[in-house]
């Protein structure tokens, strides 16, 4: 079977760092994605990583390591607007092969 | 342009009715997906169309049918469907190749009464 596994809610404070994790078990692997929901609207995608490592985009940062199945996003100088959920998602195969996602993190920023 | 379109942006329907949901995209995007959403939890794949021929569904039951008349199109046909059908539906593409992520739609809000 397929598991991804992800924190449900996280809370922390406007301007600091926030890292959420995500492990994973899957039949395969081909690309892990991270995604951003704001409540009432669809996905928006952040990052995505396929080799082990860092990948950095302004604010946020994704990191995976597939040898110990687990990928973090990580959230600097956080902003009100911040506040959302946070999925992660898995593509098993090469192609166009859909994302198995997890039950996502909801992330609340506060003052 | 990065977008995908859904249209109608809420839907209200008979367990009679028929109706039809509407997804475009003009990414050049050759895979699109339809997901359904259920309030706080993730999306679910319903079908997959990779160059506008149907390659999965995820033992959707019939009364939704999906169509793809080209490469930008993607509808959702809905007849006869239940309450426990109401959800978010999400409409997404991908560019084919490695490794290609997902853009969403902003969703259909369908209410099944």
């Amino acid at each position: 079977g397929q598991n991804i596994d992800q924190p449900t809610e996280m809370t922390a404070t406007e301007g600091a760092i926030v890292q959420i994790n995500c492990t994973y078990q899957t039949s395969g692997f081909n690309g892990l994605f991270w995604y951003q929901q704001h409540a009432g609207e669809a996905p928006t995608f952040l990052s995505y990583n396929v080799l082990d490592g860092l990948e950095e985009k302004g604010r946020f940062s994704s990191f995976l390591s597939r040898s110990k199945g687990y990928s973090y996003l990580l959230l600097k100088e956080l902003q009100m607007k911040d506040s959302a959920s946070y999925l992660c998602a898995v593509r098993r195969l090469a192609g166009n092969t859909p994302l198995v996602f997890g039950k996502g993190t909801r992330l609340s920023v506060i003052a | 342009d990065t977008e995908v379109t859904q249209t109608p942006k809420h839907l209200v329907m008979g367990m009679t009715n028929k109706k039809s949901l509407k997804c475009e995209q003009h990414m050049g995007h050759r895979a699109m997906y339809w997901y359904k959403q259920k309030a706080k939890k993730p999306p679910e794949l319903m079908f997959v169309y990779s160059y506008e021929k149907l390659s999965i569904n995820e033992s959707v039951p019939s009364r939704f049918s999906p169509e793809c008349p080209n490469s930008s199109l993607l509808n959702l046909h809905l007849h006869a469907l239940q309450p426990e059908d109401s959800a978010l539906y999400l409409c997404a593409s991908s560019r084919t190749g490695e490794p290609g992520a997902q853009y969403f739609g902003p969703g259909t809000r369908l209410t099944v009464l």
